[in-house]
C-alpha cells in the first residue's frame, strides 16, 4: 500500500461543476499537504500549499486538510475546461529529508 | 515570475551512452531537487542538494551522478543508459526548509533508443 493515495479518475464534469479531489494519507507525522496541477508533459505546478488542519483558499481553488481522518482534498469551483489536468497531492517528509510524497494523481477533465 | 529552466528539453541518447541535464532554479532560490517521472506515474525524488551538498537521497541508480554548482544550478549525470531511463527528469527548487514549496521545471524528456 502505498503512503499516499488518490483515485486516479479519469474523473468528468461539465463546465461550471465543482469538482472535489481527495487524497488519503497514513503517515500521521505529515505536516505539510501540498496540491500540484499537471499537464500533459509537463512540469507539475504548485497550486497551493497547507500546513497542519483547516482549509486554505485561493481564487477558485479550497484546499481542506482533516488530519484526524488523514484526508485531503481540493475543491475547484467554476471549473473551466483549462482547468483538465491531472491534480497529485504531494506531502514532504517530517523529521527532515526533501523527498516529496506524491500520489499517483487524479487525471480531470472539464468538458464543454 | 521567473521560474526553473531545464535544459535541454528533449534529449535522445542511444543505449550505453551519457547524458548530462541542466537545471537553472529560481534566482535566490539555493536548494535543488531531481525527479524522474515515467509515463503514468508520479514524480519520484532522485537526490536533492543544498549549498553545493547533496541534502537528501532516494532512488537514484548508481549510474547516475549530481552536483550544484556554486551559482546554485545543478547538473545531473546519467552514464550507460539504459531503455528503462527513457522518462521525463524534472529539476525543482525551493529555498532551504522550505520542501513544502518545490517549484518544478518544465523538464527534460529523455529517449534512449
Amino acid at each position: 500500500q502505498k503512503e499516499v493515495e488518490q483515485d486516479p479518475g479519469p474523473l468528468s464534469v461539465p463546465e461550471g461543476a465543482i469538482v472535489s479531489l481527495n487524497c488519503t494519507y497514513s503517515n500521521s507525522a505529515f505536516q505539510y499537504f501540498m496540491w500540484y496541477r499537471q499537464y500533459s508533459r509537463k512540469g507539475p505546478e504548485l497550486l497551493m500549499y497547507t500546513y497542519s488542519s483547516g482549509n486554505k483558499e485561493d481564487g477558485r481553488f479550497t484546499a481542506q486538510v482533516d488530519k484526524s481522518s488523514k484526508y485531503i482534498s481540493l475543491f475547484i469551483r467554476d471549473s473551466q475546461p483549462s482547468d483538465s489536468a491531472t491534480y497529485l497531492c504531494a506531502m514532504p517528509p517530517t523529521g527532515g529529508g526533501n523527498k516529496l510524497t506524491f500520489g499517483t494523481g487524479t487525471q480531470l477533465k472539464v468538458e464543454l | 515570475a521567473a521560474g526553473v529552466i531545464q535544459s535541454p528539453r528533449h534529449l535522445i541518447k542511444e543505449k550505453r551512452e551519457t547524458a548530462t541535464l541542466k537545471c537553472y532554479p529560481i534566482p535566490r532560490h539555493d536548494t535543488v531537487y531531481w525527479y524522474q517521472q515515467g509515463p503514468g506515474q508520479d514524480p519520484q525524488f532522485l537526490i536533492s542538494f543544498y549549498e553545493k551538498m547533496q541534502s537528501d537521497k532516494g532512488s537514484i541508480p548508481d549510474r547516475f551522478s549530481a552536483q550544484q554548482f556554486s551559482d546554485y544550478h545543478s547538473e545531473l549525470n546519467m552514464s550507460s543508459l539504459e531503455l528503462g531511463d527513457s522518462a521525463l527528469y524534472f529539476c525543482a527548487s525551493s529555498l532551504r526548509d522550505s520542501s513544502y514549496e518545490q517549484y518544478f521545471g518544465p523538464g527534460t524528456r529523455l529517449t534512449v533508443t
